[in-house]
């Protein structure tokens, strides 16, 4: 079938910028989306790309992807100890599809 | 809004045992479905429902039921709990099955421990 891959943990210190990547592997998905789950919490849409685009920013969140290689990133600038979180890449063609989450620990 | 809730938040049962997981939208969304969540799994899909009184499996359905008698409740059945049933489950709505999923909603989640 097909799967979303991303690593599983990631660690920075305050103020550097964090980079949490995902492949997948439907070339047919429309939109591909980063959500973000707080401890005990469900989840929370953080951003999303159309699968014509290259590049999308959004504040401190830039979305990169490749789609030739089917790679998508998000890059957090000036991460802060409220963004420590599991990060979810997801892809949607009918039904979305989740990565297994990595989560990030941002140390003081 | 109350937007998507469930109910209960937590719930321990024993092997064999049945249950209902609860969950309802008050945005008259069509679209609502269930997913488990299980660590370095991310989230899977179990059942959905495009609207009242049509429900369809997802990637992971056996052990579970649905219904959709109305257009705000899709509660999920669990009709024998098994072990491998420990997981978090969430619900989640949108407007209509075709709409772009960032107008996805999701639930606080449902912690199930099947002992």
């Amino acid at each position: 079938g097909e799967d979303v891959e991303q690593s599983l943990f990631l660690s920075v210190r305050e103020g550097d910028s964090s980079v949490i990547n995902c492949t997948y592997t439907d070339s047919s998905s429309t939109y591909l989306y980063w959500y973000k789950q707080e401890p005990g919490a469900g989840l929370q849409l953080l951003t999303y790309i159309f699968s014509n685009m290259d590049m999308k920013q959004d504040q401190r969140l830039t979305v990169l992807l490749n789609k030739k290689d089917k790679h998508l990133s998000l890059r957090i600038a000036d991460t802060q100890t409220g963004d420590s979180a599991i990060y979810f890449c997801a892809e949607n063609n009918n039904d979305m599809r989740f990565g297994a989450g990595t989560r990030l620990t941002v140390k003081p | 809004n109350a937007g998507v809730t469930q109910t209960p938040k937590f719930q321990v049962l024993k092997t064999g045992q049945s249950m209902t997981l609860q969950c309802a939208q008050d945005m008259n969304h069509e679209y609502m479905s269930w997913y488990r969540q299980d660590p370095g799994m991310g989230l899977r899909l179990i059942h959905y429902s495009v609207g009242a009184g049509i429900t369809d499996q997802g990637e992971v359905p056996n052990g579970y039921n649905v219904s959709r008698s109305t257009t705000e409740d899709f509660p999920l059945r669990l009709l024998s709990a098994a072990p491998s049933q420990t997981s978090v489950y969430f619900c989640a709505s949108k407007p209509r099955q075709g709409a772009v999923s960032y107008e996805q909603y999701f639930g606080p989640g449902t912690r199930l421990t099947v002992t």
